[in-house]
């Protein structure tokens, strides 16, 4: 059974740095095809994908945030994490991570999401 | 790419027949999916590569189209079904995706 689990501070202030954990079990990143995106949706309920990372440990980013966001991976703890940079009250949004793989694309496999609010 | 989907609220009785539309500022040709989301829960991936139903999804889903042009139709609504969906469309290299405004079906 694929599982995800996205954490992080619930909270942050502007300016600063955020740090999402994406835990997942069922499958591996080391596994040919594997992908894991992380896609936010802000409280008016658009959906907006930010950041992919391949099992090769290629790196994809949308072209907006590009400059903003860092995608890892630690493939031995089953770990995705993501960094956005220079928080703004307009990144609060719920935080998803979800699986792919490159035979269909399609995002199969997601966490429940975090809800993280930049405010002072 | 831009994704727009219509229309925004699409209001139908239990039993009947929904058509949702999703058209690409491009071609995308068959590389779009859909999701269905309900209050409190994630998306949920119901289609992809245009018309290829996910693992699960029942057969009363059915997308269709390509290029800039695609529908999902839901055959004979459940109570279930009620929802909003959203499509999204998928560059295959580099990855890239983009997601429609969605469509609430109430």
């Amino acid at each position: 059974q694929v599982t995800l689990r996205e954490s992080g501070p619930a909270l942050v202030k502007p300016t600063q740095t955020l740090t999402l954990t994406c835990s997942f079990s069922g499958f591996s990143l080391g596994t040919s095809g594997m992908c894991v995106s992380w896609v936010r949706q802000t409280p008016g309920k658009a959906l907006e994908w930010l950041a992919m990372i391949d099992w090769e440990d290629d790196k994809y980013y949308t072209t907006a945030l590009k400059t903003r966001l860092t995608i890892s991976k630690d493939t031995a703890n089953n770990q995705v994490v993501l960094t956005m940079t220079n928080m703004d009250p307009l990144d609060t949004a719920t935080y998803y991570c979800a699986r792919s793989h490159t035979s269909s694309w399609g995002l199969e496999s997601w966490g429940q999401g975090t809800l993280v609010i930049v405010s002072s | 790419i831009v994704m727009t989907q219509s229309p925004a609220t699409l209001s139908v009785s239990p039993g009947e027949r929904a058509t949702l539309s999703c058209r690409a500022s491009q071609s995308v040709t068959s590389n779009l999916a859909w999701y269905q989301q309900k209050p409190g829960q994630p998306p949920r991936l119901l289609i992809y590569g245009a018309s290829t139903r996910a693992t699960g999804v029942p057969a009363r889903f059915s997308g269709a189209g390509s290029g800039t042009e695609f529908t999902l139709t839901i055959s004979s609504l459940q109570s279930e079904d009620f929802a909003v969906y959203y499509c999204q469309q998928y560059k295959n290299w580099p990855p890239l995706y983009t997601f429609g405004q969605g469509t609430k079906l109430e």
